[in-house]
């Protein structure tokens, strides 16, 4: 069963960049997407974007186009997803997931598992 | 993209059934097989409850149950449990080839 351990909590300042990393284990890594999927203090669940590491080409919600990085390597089965020019909006938990992963032959179209969370506090 | 249209709460006694929609559009829910529905825990992760419209994931509540018509999906959860009380998100591919969430759905079991 693929487990998914994020990195810990973060505190930046607004103007400021967080990269929060992604680790995969006891499953396929490369061919199965990765998503990002954040939810602010009292809100709902948000898509940021996501990546098959086998491709390397990563997919994003155009709120957040220019803004976020989505990376993948494969060589220690982690993901990381970098977020710039941060501001306090962006105060929330984020989490990596794996897929949904549609290309080729494969067609699952949902999130399962889900990492743990990351907590990213922006604030002066 | 828009948020996915669901209600922001339902409640239910134990025992009975209660149903959530999510409500989307013809590039979305209604376009595609791709819905999903998660269950969250106040401080927990999402937990994936629904796939592809209406199947379980192994080890899933069979009192879980999903559907699809035109572009609202359903979750329809019956025979009440004190445990089922969270909350409650669809999902859907879009024709931009995005994901989106719905807004979430509380469930308060009485």
């Amino acid at each position: 069963q693929v487990q998914l351990v994020q990195s810990g909590a973060e505190v930046k300042k607004p103007g400021s960049s967080v990269k929060v990393s992604c680790k995969a284990s006891g499953g396929t890594f490369s061919s199965y997407a990765i998503s990002w999927v954040r939810q602010a203090p009292g809100q709902g669940l948000e898509w940021m974007g996501g990546i098959i590491p086998i491709f390397g080409t990563a997919n994003y919600a155009q709120k957040f186009q220019g803004r976020v990085t989505i990376t993948a390597d494969e060589s220690t089965s982690t993901a990381y997803m970098e977020l710039s020019s941060l501001r306090s909006e962006d105060t929330a938990v984020y989490y990596c997931a794996r897929g949904p992963t549609i290309f080729g032959v494969v067609r699952e179209g949902w999130f399962d598992p889900w990492g743990q969370g990351t907590l990213v506090t922006v604030s002066s | 993209q828009s948020a996915l249209t669901q209600p922001a709460s339902v409640s239910g006694s134990p025992g009975q059934s209660i149903t959530i929609s999510c409500t989307g559009t013809s590039s979305d829910v209604g376009g595609y097989n791709y819905v999903s529905w998660y269950q969250q825990h106040p401080g927990k992760a999402p937990k994936l409850m629904i796939y592809d419209v209406s199947k379980r994931p192994s080890g899933v509540s069979n009192r879980f149950s999903g559907s699809k018509s035109g572009n609202t999906a359903s979750l329809t959860i019956s025979g009440l449990q004190a445990e089922d009380e969270a909350d409650y998100y669809c999902s859907s591919y879009t024709s931009s080839s995005t994901w989106v969430f719905g807004g979430g759905t509380k469930l308060t079991v009485l």
